[in-house]
């Protein structure tokens, strides 16, 4: 079983803050690492997927690194708005596997 | 369908009765999965399908618990004789498989249980 650690595990930041959460994974038999936000009441919804050690992606104000050889990514959202207030959860997924292990997720909430 | 349809979106039962979850998830997409999340705690997997694979029931938390997928169309998770720790919101995902561990997840909306 993947141990998946996601710090923090919750912030309150002003809107207009930028800010920044992380997700630690065992580096070993890595294959991807996901991103998903969850806001209250909706679905989890996908943010990013990422394979290669070094990879970024962004997504508006959104964006994630993936660092496969010490087993980590962060997340860093600029500018906050209230509309990001969610839980942030990642899944880094294991060669072969179709299971999804989360972790337990970063709750930000955004103040105005 | 256009997204992961997920009923009851409630469901209040009291203790000791067994429930039902259906999940229909977005047409081609070949592997479901069940999650659950109790209160102040993640995301736990239970179980899922891929194709015609065995599913992968290691997350099942009891025997009480088992989950059938019909082809590659609907899933039903069933409770046996509840429990008020089944209280969850409770979870179904689908996606398509384009590689192991890739694959990008479509969540429904969840069924909420609550057991008196």
């Amino acid at each position: 079983i993947l141990n998946v650690e996601q710090s923090p595990q919750s912030l309150h930041v002003q809107e207009g803050d930028s800010t920044n959460f992380t997700c630690s994974f065992p580096s070993s038999n890595f294959y991807a690492l996901h991103w998903y936000r969850w806001e209250t009441a909706k679905s989890p919804e996908a943010l990013f997927v990422m394979t290669l050690n070094g990879d970024e992606k962004k997504k508006g104000r959104i964006s994630a690194t993936l660092n496969t050889k010490e087993g980590y990514s962060y997340l860093y959202i600029k500018g906050s708005q209230p509309e990001d207030s969610a839980t942030y959860l990642c899944a880094p997924t294991t060669s072969g596997t179709y299971k999804y292990i989360f972790g337990t997720g970063t709750r930000l909430k955004v103040l105005a | 369908g256009a997204g992961v349809s997920q009923s009851p979106s409630n469901k209040v039962t009291e203790k000791g009765k067994d429930v039902e979850l259906r999940c229909d998830p977005i047409s081609g997409h070949t592997a479901l999965y069940w999650y659950r999340q109790r209160l102040g705690q993640g995301l736990e997997f239970l179980i899922y399908f891929q194709g015609n694979s065995a599913p992968d029931k290691s997350g099942l938390p009891s025997d009480r618990f088992s989950a059938e997928r019909t082809g590659e169309s609907v899933s039903t998770l069933t409770i046996q004789r509840t429990q008020q720790e089944d209280s969850a919101v409770y979870l179904c995902a689908s996606s398509l498989v384009v590689g192991a561990g890739a694959n990008v997840l479509t969540f429904g909306a969840g069924s909420r249980l609550t057991v008196l």
